[in-house]
């Protein structure tokens, strides 16, 4: 079966410079979620969009913003990367019926050096 | 979102079944748990969820009191592969979106 792909697995970026991580959720889901995860940390939730409008905010940074595409696969954009940005960025897709469980990618690894 | 309260670890011998606890004492009536779970070095999974009975499916069970102020994920029969971080998290049933807020889980080690 499908699941939710993200790209790329792995990232190396510097202080100040910019990533932009994708995610390509499971057909037929409409709704994306965005979580960041630090070294011995929770998942914390950024953002989610539901039929490429924001439907929910999180503790995401103003230097991150994301948006999610006619396709429904969504980016999530971040620029002045700071080493505190280093994390896992776990994306997840629903339908939006309630109670739907949440299907997870494998995450992007960033570091920034 | 209400709280939820877990052992920050517990461990297990592999093939005896595993009890994991939850407390969520501020639970409001449209609040279903679910439980996910999330081995090293991937995303979480859908464990399973609830709301008043409990459930069962093929990965677990789970129990939940009658006053619903807590719950318990049993693993019925703990394999290497269960050694994870497990999450208990409440979500309001008429909530807008599907979002999970992930509090501090328990860590569950797994002895052959």
């Amino acid at each position: 079966a499908a699941g939710v792909i993200q790209s790329p697995r792995h990232l190396i970026k510097e202080k100040r410079e910019t990533a932009t991580l994708k995610c390509y959720p499971i057909p037929r889901h409409d709704t994306v979620y965005w979580y960041q995860q630090g070294p011995g940390q929770d998942p914390q939730f950024l953002i989610s969009f539901y039929e490429k409008m924001q439907s929910d905010k999180g503790s995401i940074p103003d230097r991150f913003s994301a948006q999610q595409f006619s396709d429904y696969h969504s980016e999530l954009n971040m620029s002045s990367l700071e080493l505190g940005d280093s994390a896992l960025y776990f994306c997840a897709s629903s339908p939006l019926r309630p109670n739907e469980k949440l299907f997870f990618g494998s995450g992007t690894q960033l570091s920034v050096l | 979102d209400a709280k939820t309260t877990q052992p920050n670890s517990m461990e297990s011998n592999e093939e005896e079944p595993v009890h994991l606890p939850c407390n969520h004492s501020t639970i409001s009536g449209t609040d279903y748990i679910h439980w996910y779970r999330q081995l090293p070095s991937q995303g979480p999974e859908y464990v399973i969820h609830g709301l008043t009975s409990n459930v069962n499916n093929r990965m677990a069970s789970l129990a939940i009191a009658e006053d619903r102020k807590s719950s318990t994920l049993i693993l019925h029969r703990a394999t290497l592969r269960d050694a994870a971080v497990y999450y208990c998290i409440l979500r309001d049933g008429r909530g807008a979106t599907n979002k999970l807020i992930f509090g501090t889980g328990t860590l569950l080690a797994v002895q052959p």
